[in-house]
């Protein structure tokens, strides 16, 4: 049974940068059919999906955030991280990691797999 | 940016049949995804590729996609199933994904 589990601190101060790792057990990052994916979700919000990336590093990011993240793979620790520059109390959300795929037929399956969340606050 | 667009609340008896739908702009060319979402736990897929439903998501659950409205039914409605429920699909102009802003079901 794959399993994400997200860490990092829950406390970033303004102006700082936010960063989250995402460690996957049950199964190996390393596999060509998945791509890794960070959303988040303000408290009593909507999700908003921040960015993915493949084994290949190639990256996808959101538009409205693409300036200030930054994804990458430590496939040693079968890890993913995010990081975010310059944080405002805007940022302030529940962040998840998720795993996306294709079946295949090569036809995307949607994000199966996902971690339990981890509260940011950003704050002085 | 393709803007996805749910209504804020839906609400169905029990027994009954509840329909959520998710509007876009030609949305019938993209391939869907829906996610339910319980208060304090994270989204579970239960529909992607329109129509298609994961191992473990029961046959309650149906999707289907066609010219500017994607839609999420779920029938014969049980308590369970109160919950926010968001639309996904990627958006090919700008290279990402998009969520629609989520529907809250209410089992009355």
């Amino acid at each position: 049974q794959v399993q994400l589990q997200e860490s990092g601190p829950g406390l970033v101060k303004p102006s700082q940068t936010l960063s989250l790792t995402c460690t996957v057990s049950g199964g190996s990052i390393t596999t060509g059919r998945y791509y890794w994916n960070w959303i988040r979700q303000p408290a009593g919000r909507g999700l908003e999906w921040i960015g993915r990336i493949y084994i290949s590093a190639e990256t996808n990011y959101n538009p409205s955030l693409k300036s200030r993240v930054t994804i990458s793979l430590d496939t040693s620790k079968n890890q993913f991280s995010l990081n975010l520059t310059s944080v405002t109390a805007a940022d302030t959300a529940v962040y998840y990691c998720a795993r996306g795929g294709y079946n295949s037929a090569w036809h995307d399956v949607g994000f199966d797999y996902w971690g339990q969340g981890n509260l940011v606050t950003v704050s002085s | 940016s393709y803007v996805l667009t749910q209504p804020p609340s839906v609400s169905v008896a029990p027994g009954k049949t509840a329909t959520i739908p998710c509007g876009g702009n030609n949305i019938g060319s993209k391939s869907v995804r829906w996610y339910q979402q319980k208060p304090g736990q994270a989204p579970v897929l239960v529909i992607y590729y329109d129509t298609d439903r994961p191992s473990g998501i029961p046959e309650r659950f149906s999707g289907s996609n066609s010219a500017n409205t994607a839609t999420l039914t779920i029938s014969r409605v049980e308590a369970g199933d109160e919950a926010d429920y968001y639309c996904q699909v990627w958006d090919t102009d700008s290279d990402h994904f998009v969520f629609g802003g989520g529907t809250k079901l209410t089992v009355l």
